[in-house]
């Protein structure tokens, strides 16, 4: 089954430090993948995706991750994480289910907290 | 416009009521769709509609009734629901859905509680 894990339930950072959020993938064939934030009681915000190309993707919000093949992970990083950083983050991956359709599975979620 | 929309923010209802949620963009995007969320969990897909037909459901119960009128508007019937079916209800957007990897717009949800 193709599927994303996000390994840790909560990260906490000190405001000013780096911050890293882990993801890693099972998929057969290239994977596409997002990562996606939530802020308290709304929807999905999109942060940015990988599809081919280069390993480091930048998105918004100063946010970039790496696409790393030989571990099968596509880690969120920070260079200095903010105090509105402060959200629930979620690694998707693309998956077929059929008839040529496909939808994302999504990570169980990594809760972050930036400490000010 | 590059927003999703959503009525009502907030829904309390009963378990005899009928009741409907509302979605709406003008993004041009031919896919949208229906997750279900409870607290401090991914999002679960319900409802895939793409150009204006139902593409995907995933065996979610009959008391909920997805419709598409149009290109711009997704709408989730409910009724007869159980205390169990109270959660965040997510509705998101695509360009299109089959073959692509385009990234989903989500709406602020619609929060529902059955008493």
């Amino acid at each position: 089954a193709q599927s994303v894990a996000q390994p840790e339930d909560q990260v906490n950072v000190a405001e000013g430090n780096p911050l890293t959020v882990k993801c890693t993938y099972s998929v057969s064939g290239n994977p596409y993948l997002f990562w996606y934030v939530q802020y308290p009681n709304r929807g999905l915000q999109f942060l940015l995706k990988y599809i081919t190309g280069d390993n480091l993707v930048k998105g918004s919000y100063g946010f970039e991750a790496e696409f790393n093949k030989s571990q099968t992970s596509f880690h969120l990083k920070k260079p200095s994480a903010l105090v509105s950083d402060s959200a629930l983050y979620f690694c998707a991956v693309r998956v077929f289910s059929g008839a040529g359709s496909y939808q994302l599975t999504f990570g169980k979620g990594t809760k972050l907290s930036v400490i000010p | 416009d590059t927003e999703v929309t959503q009525t009502p923010k907030h829904l309390v209802m009963g378990m005899t009521n009928k009741k409907s949620l509302k979605c709406e963009q003008h993004m041009g995007h031919r896919a949208m769709y229906w997750y279900k969320q409870k607290a401090k969990k991914p999002p679960e897909l319900m409802f895939v509609y793409s150009y204006e037909k139902l593409s995907i459901n995933e065996s979610v119960p009959s008391r909920f009734s997805p419709e598409c009128p149009n290109s711009s508007l997704l709408n989730l019937h409910l009724h007869a629901l159980q205390p169990e079916d109270s959660a965040l209800y997510l509705c998101a957007s695509s360009q299109d859905h089959a073959g692509t990897y385009n990234e989903q717009f989500f709406g602020p949800g619609t929060r529902l509680t059955v008493l």
